[in-house]
């Protein structure tokens, strides 16, 4: 079936330093959605892209437009309240309603 | 934000008892749907339901699982009987269509525990 690959799995990042998560689809995905589920277990929607970029403060996120086979989250100035998992989660159309394939996850600790 | 309240937020029962999760999803939202996280591991898709049917099920939505939304109340998720290996996290989601708009909306789950 359709599989969506999400790394690195985990990731420890320093305040104030940057990087990127990203997920591969197995097959043009029509849309993906990024999340961070906190510690509680609440799962927060970052962006919805069907294609191109979105910024939100220090996040930015990208989906490839050309083959719609990947999908990127940057995180800029990386803060203590960065911490969690993120999920990327992608739609890959014809069928019925936004059904969502999620990645694996990233586990994301951000330590002063 | 928009936001879709589970409740309750955690619920244990015994084996082979019936449980009724409720969701409470965006009020203008049309599709709804069911997830299940095992602790640790990825979402995956249960269900999602549309205009009073399901529209689609994952290999997870045993037939012990039933899934309705009478006129303006909650979207529930009803498993009879249960199982140990119900245990998990169970999210529900909302959206509409179009656009932007199809973004998924989730509750903040409800913790199923079984003995």
């Amino acid at each position: 079936g359709d599989q969506v690959e999400q790394s690195p799995s985990a990731l420890s990042l320093h305040e104030g330093t940057d990087s990127a998560l990203r997920c591969n689809f197995t097959t043009t995905m029509r849309s993906v959605q990024w999340f961070r589920q906190n510690s509680r277990g609440s799962l927060i929607s970052l962006f919805y892209l069907a294609s191109g970029t979105k910024e939100n403060g220090r996040l930015k996120s990208a989906f490839d437009s050309k083959e719609r086979r990947y999908s990127t989250l940057h995180i800029r100035d990386a803060q203590l309240e960065d911490s969690g998992t993120y999920f990327c989660a992608a739609e890959a159309g014809g069928g019925s309603g936004n059904k969502l394939i999620f990645g694996t996850g990233t586990l994301l600790s951000v330590k002063p | 934000g928009p936001k879709v309240l589970q409740i309750p937020s955690h619920q244990i029962i015994d084996m082979g008892q019936m449980v009724t999760l409720n969701c409470d999803p965006v009020s203008n939202h049309l599709y709804f749907y069911w997830y299940k996280q095992i602790l640790g591991q990825q979402m995956e898709f249960l269900v999602n339901f549309y205009n009073g049917k399901v529209m689609e099920k994952s290999k997870l939505f045993k037939d012990q699982f039933s899934v309705e939304r009478p006129d303006g109340s909650y979207f529930t998720l009803k498993i009879q009987p249960t199982a140990l290996e119900d245990s998990a996290v169970y999210f529900c989601a909302s959206s509409s269509p179009g656009g932007e708009a199809e973004t998924l909306y989730f509750g903040s789950g409800t913790r199923l525990t079984v003995l």
